[in-house]
């Protein structure tokens, strides 16, 4: 499978844990984005990388929220001091410059935070 | 800033029959639209994209979209449904940075 994974696929934290999720970006992709979704709602563009250069966030990403991309390849979001708002699906995805609207989306993340 | 709203949260259809779903967006400028489809434990699936040119687009399984610039409409369109199409539906706007936007979804259910 040549896809988007992203790993976990479920994570249950207590508030004020910290938690941190991979994407795996489909192989030839160079941007990858990250959003989440929360119930009854579409997704919502949290930031993105242009190979490891990330270069926007977005004003929902608070100072609890990193995301990195070291090598140009798979990303991570971690998020710190988790809290109970925080519970959400977490969706990556990734596209080609070239083709940068097709983006190709993983599985998502689900976070739960009791 | 882009929006999309989708009026109907919830439209349930019989197998067979059509399928229209409504999608209005706001944006400045020449829009990216595209309808994508999401079922349960799975990811966004890229269903139909428009950037230019015919105003009628096809797309994977059966659907296609007509974009109505007069109207700021995208609605998404399949003559026959099957039950497979179950699942929830959304429609979303990009901006000049790559960035989608979302509407909030329709959920489609379909009866035998």
């Amino acid at each position: 499978d040549t896809g988007v994974s992203q790993n976990p696929r479920h994570k249950i934290t207590k508030r004020g844990q910290n938690v941190t999720f991979r994407c795996d970006p489909i192989s030839e992709h160079n941007r990858l984005y990250w959003y989440r979704q929360t119930l009854g709602q579409g997704p919502e563009f949290l930031t993105y990388f242009q190979n490891e250069a990330q270069l926007e966030k977005s004003r929902l990403l608070s100072d609890r929220f990193s995301a990195e991309r070291p090598k140009g390849s798979f990303s991570t979001l971690e998020i710190q001091r988790t809290e109970q708002g925080d519970s959400a699906m977490y969706l990556c995805a990734s596209s080609s410059t070239g083709l940068a609207y097709e983006q190709y989306f993983g599985p998502g993340t689900r976070l739960t935070v009791t | 800033a882009q929006s999309v709203t989708q009026p109907d949260i919830h439209i349930t259809v019989s197998e067979g029959a059509s399928l229209e779903l409504r999608c209005n967006y706001s944006y400045g400028a020449t829009p990216y639209l595209f309808w994508y489809v999401q079922s349960p434990g799975q990811g966004l699936q890229l269903l139909l994209k428009y950037f230019s040119g015919d105003t009628l687009v096809q797309g994977i399984k059966g659907f296609e979209a007509e974009f109505k610039r007069s109207q700021s409409s995208f609605n998404l369109r399949k003559p026959s449904v099957h039950w497979s199409d179950a699942a929830e539906y959304f429609c979303a706007v990009g901006s000049n940075d790559y960035k989608l936007s979302f509407g909030a979804g329709t959920t489609v259910t379909v009866r035998a």
